[in-house]
């Protein structure tokens, strides 16, 4: 069966710090992948998704970035945080029409 | 462009009630799909169900059941005899097709179920 992983589970960042939040999956491959962000009591906003290794396409402008370096693994990273990029980060697999999540990482910058 | 909502932000219900989750969506596309996820206290997003726009035949599993009306462009989520689990935030969320299955999700903005003992 397919499982995915997101690590690390909580993260306190300072502003302007880096960032690398990781994601694989196992079970599966030649997924799509995709990086969603949840803010407090806002809903999910696609943030990137992937086809394949290399092939990232970004939702909405930022300063984050993406990355697949394998088949099955996502990396969602970002030079300088900011305050706004406080929230909860879910990472999703598929291979037909349906996403399925992983745990998520929840991210607190200060 | 896509649009889901959901008007409930909040319901708060005495358990075995049944209660029914709205979701409108808005789609310029012929194809595509809808889901419900829910959302436990720990974060975690749990899928529920997937329609294509093609298949209106409503669903029912165990105690949870889907109207789906492309008439209305409603796809509703009712949940009968509800118990203090089902508390959760329900999303609802679209997917329109563009061939290579990689479309991300246009989710709602979730209601929040209460159900209390």
């Amino acid at each position: 069966s397919q499982t995915i992983h997101q690590w690390p589970a909580t993260l306190v960042q300072p502003v302007g710090s880096p960032l690398s939040l990781e994601c694989t999956v196992e079970g599966t491959s030649n997924p799509n992948l995709y990086w969603y962000r949840q803010a407090a009591g806002r809903g999910l906003q696609l943030l990137f998704y992937s086809v394949g290794i290399g092939q990232i396409s970004s939702e909405v402008p930022q300063n984050l970035s993406a990355s697949r370096p394998q088949d099955r693994q996502f990396i969602l990273s970002s030079k300088k945080l900011l305050l706004s990029d406080s929230g909860f980060y879910l990472c999703a697999w598929s291979v037909m029409a349906e996403q399925y999540f992983g745990p998520g990482t929840r991210l607190t910058v200060t | 462009a896509q649009k889901v909502t959901q008007a409930q932000t909040e319901i708060s219900v005495v358990e075995k009630e049944d209660v029914t989750l709205d979701c409108v969506y808005e789609t310029r596309d012929t194809t595509y799909y809808l889901f419900w996820y829910k959302q436990p206290p720990s974060g975690e997003l749990v899928f529920l169900i997937r329609r294509n726009s093609f298949d209106e035949q409503n669903e029912i599993s165990g105690r949870y059941s889907w109207n789906f009306q492309k008439s209305t462009s409603s796809f509703n989520f009712t949940i009968t005899a509800s118990q203090v689990v089902d508390s959760a935030v329900y999303f609802c969320a679209l997917s329109e097709e563009t061939g290579g299955g990689a479309d991300g999700l246009t989710f709602g903005k979730g209601t929040h179920l209460i159900i209390q003992p």
